[in-house]
């Protein structure tokens, strides 16, 4: 079946340090890749996304590459902010209506 | 408008109330979901909507009913719902041309 293993933190970091959360998938096909995040009390956002191989996904300063050769979309900030403080969540969809998520990152940025 | 909306953002319900809760977009999406959602844990896929058309159910007790009246809406009806059933209840829409989902900002419900 498909499914996506994530690093489960938490994570804390000082503000301007630089931010890495593995994420590693199995999947029958060719899936496309996706990072959200939930901010407290709040819903989850799209971050990311790459639907082939080689695709980097980026956004408000973070990036991710759909690595097919090593079956990861390792998820990358060089400076993060406190404003980053969330909950992130790898994800994998296949033409198939579902979405498998990896089980979340909690991640802490202290000023 | 890219946006899913749910209504109400907060509900408090006891065990033998009845409640409803609402989700809308218009973005044209044709498939409609709605997620259970546990703290800090990854959403659990409820059911799922294709063209109006419940196409999922993954074994959800019957004490969650759910409803697509048109393309725009999804409702989740609530009767009789244990402590346990207390969480974030997300809807999300997505183009089935793609495979990106749109999450709405969630209604936390609470059974006492």
């Amino acid at each position: 079946g498909n499914s996506v293993t994530q690093m489960e933190g938490p994570v804390t970091l000082s503000e301007e340090a630089f931010l890495t959360i593995n994420c590693t998938y199995t999947a029958t096909g060719y899936p496309s890749l996706f990072w959200y995040v939930q901010y407290p009390g709040e819903g989850l956002q799209l971050l990311l996304k790459a639907t082939k191989a080689d695709d980097k996904g980026s956004n408000k300063g973070f990036e991710a590459t759909y690595r097919k050769e090593t079956t990861s979309f390792h998820l990358e900030k060089g400076s993060v902010q406190v404003s980053d403080s969330a909950v992130y969540f790898c994800a994998l969809s296949l033409n198939d209506y579902k979405l498998s998520f990896g089980a979340g990152t909690t991640v802490t940025v202290r000023a | 408008d890219t946006e899913v909306t749910q209504t109400p953002k907060h509900l408090v319900m006891g065990m033998t109330n009845k409640k409803s809760l609402k989700c809308e977009q218009h973005m044209g999406h044709r498939a409609m979901y709605w997620y259970k959602q546990k703290a800090k844990k990854p959403p659990e896929l409820m059911f799922v909507y294709s063209y109006e058309k419940l196409s999922i159910n993954e074994s959800v007790p019957s004490r969650f009913s759910p409803e697509c009246p048109n393309s725009s809406l999804l409702n989740l009806h609530l009767h009789a719902l244990q402590p346990e059933d207390s969480a974030l209840y997300l809807c999300a829409s997505r183009n089935l041309a793609d495979n990106e989902q749109f999450f709405g900002p969630g209604t936390r419900l609470t059974v006492l």
